[in-house]
């Protein structure tokens, strides 16, 4: 499979605990975004990658969020002392550097925090 | 303030039927992109079909079509002989930082229409 890819699909976690997901984006796509989905909305965006440099950073990412994509291929996003309202899909999407091509998601991680 | 309006929260149709969902949305360029992407139920999110503004034509994709009114700012999305699998989210998008450079990719969704065709 050369989609994007995310792990793990479904996470629950204590309140207070961190959190990591990683996304592995089709191999010749140098963009990759971060986006949250909560129940009945569209996804926002979280922020943005081309190959290794985070280029832009949403007010929604608070400083409890924080992602990589070292070496420019896969990324990971990081939620530190996570609060219920962190509940929500997370969602990875890469594309070409080519105006007006489609990004391609992954299947999310569904974060539960209890 | 870029948004995108989608104003159907939910839409139901008849197997075989033509189903039409609604978008809206704002912007102050003149060339930009418009997407219509699907969501099954717990599966990706996929591209169903795009526009570029700049076209006067319509776009189409099979038994998927848009019509776009760029003055008007509306983008709706035409099902045409609507199948089962096409029950699904569907979510219209657009990149308000399409002329700016940089992150010109980063998508506005609307909230979505749940799409049901039944049988």
């Amino acid at each position: 499979d050369t989609g994007v890819s995310q792990n793990p699909r479904h996470k629950i976690t204590k309140r207070g605990q961190n959190v990591t997901f990683r996304c592995d984006p089709i191999s010749e796509h140098n963009r990759l975004y971060w986006y949250r989905q909560t129940l009945g909305q569209g996804p926002e965006f979280l922020t943005y990658f081309q190959n290794e440099a985070q280029l832009e950073k949403s007010r929604l990412l608070s400083d409890r969020f924080s992602a990589e994509r070292p070496k420019g291929s896969f990324s990971t996003l990081e939620i530190q002392r996570t609060e219920q309202g962190d509940s929500a899909m997370y969602l990875c999407a890469s594309s070409p550097a080519v105006l007006g091509t489609e990004a391609f998601f992954g299947q999310g991680t569904r974060l539960t925090v209890v | 303030a870029q948004t995108v309006t989608q104003s159907q929260p939910e839409m139901s149709v008849q197997e075989a039927e033509t189903v039409t969902l609604s978008c809206t949305y704002d912007t102050s360029e003149n060339n930009y992109y418009l997407f219509w992407y699907k969501q099954p139920p717990s599966r990706q999110m996929i591209l169903v079909i795009r526009q570029e503004a700049y076209k006067q034509q319509n776009a189409t994709e099979n038994r998927f079509s848009v019509n776009f009114q760029k003055a008007a700012k509306s983008f709706s999305l035409k099902i045409s002989d609507s199948q089962l699998g096409d029950t699904a989210m569907y979510f219209c998008a657009f990149p308000p930082n399409f002329n700016s450079g940089g992150s010109n990719y980063k998508l506005t969704f609307g909230k979505g229409t749940l799409l049901t065709v039944n049988p």
